[in-house]
């Protein structure tokens, strides 16, 4: 089965906190991606990549930056950190052809208080 | 834009009755589609995906058919089972390999004694 491992499980910050989110992936996946899960709105986009450097925006892009620094790992950065950003963050990748699945890790749940 | 559509947030349901969930989409192209299952506390998994000959996929007694006049990719099974209870997402990821997934809001099925 394929692993992808977020970090931290649980975070909590206040507002205009600096926080990263972090992932990795030990499936040799060309594309990651990063979604946000909150009660009425399901999993949305947030940013995506296709390898090491590129990075494509996703739909809820604002107050989000990203970057994936290797094959393997791909980060989330909140700069501002703002209670709207509080939610259920998860990771995923998969290989990138059209009907393959995405491989999600645990989540990383985000306080902003 | 491209999207997906589940009309329904919570379906409730006796056990032993037939489970529909409702998935349509928008698209400019022919996408791919997916289901996927995500139980209490834990990260979103793949139950089902479309094929591109129109062969039916089926696992742990879900179906599901694409239908592109309507398009439809809706969720059955023909027996509710109490492990069934869970938050489902149809997903649609475009043919035009920009490796974008996107999620419907999702549909809770709780299925009751």
């Amino acid at each position: 089965e394929a692993a992808v491992t977020q970090s931290p499980r649980n975070k909590v910050t206040v507002t205009g906190g600096n926080v990263t989110l972090s992932c990795r992936q030990t499936n040799s996946h060309n594309y990651m991606y990063w979604y946000r899960q909150d009660t009425g709105h399901g999993l949305r986009l947030i940013h995506y990549s296709y390898g090491a450097g590129n990075l494509q925006i996703g739909d809820v892009p604002d107050g989000y930056k990203a970057t994936r620094t290797t094959q393997e790992d791909f980060f989330l950065l909140l700069e501002l950190a703002s209670p709207s950003q509080t939610s259920l963050y998860f990771c995923a990748s998969s290989g990138g052809l059209s009907n393959e699945r995405l491989f999600f890790g645990h989540g990383t749940k985000l306080s902003v208080l | 834009g491209d999207s997906v559509t589940q009309t329904e947030g919570l379906v409730t349901l006796t056990e032993g009755l037939p489970v529909m969930l409702n998935c349509t989409y928008q698209s400019t192209y022919s996408p791919f589609l997916f289901w996927y299952v995500q139980h209490l506390n834990e990260a979103p998994k793949l139950l089902l995906k479309s094929f591109t000959d129109n062969k039916r996929p089926e696992h742990q007694g879900f179906h599901a058919t694409l239908h592109k006049s309507s398009s439809s990719f809706h969720l059955q099974k023909s027996s509710a089972q109490l492990s069934d209870s869970a938050l489902y997402y149809c997903a649609w990821k475009d043919t035009g390999n920009t490796g974008k997934l996107i999620f419907g809001l999702g549909t809770t099925l709780q299925v009751q004694p």
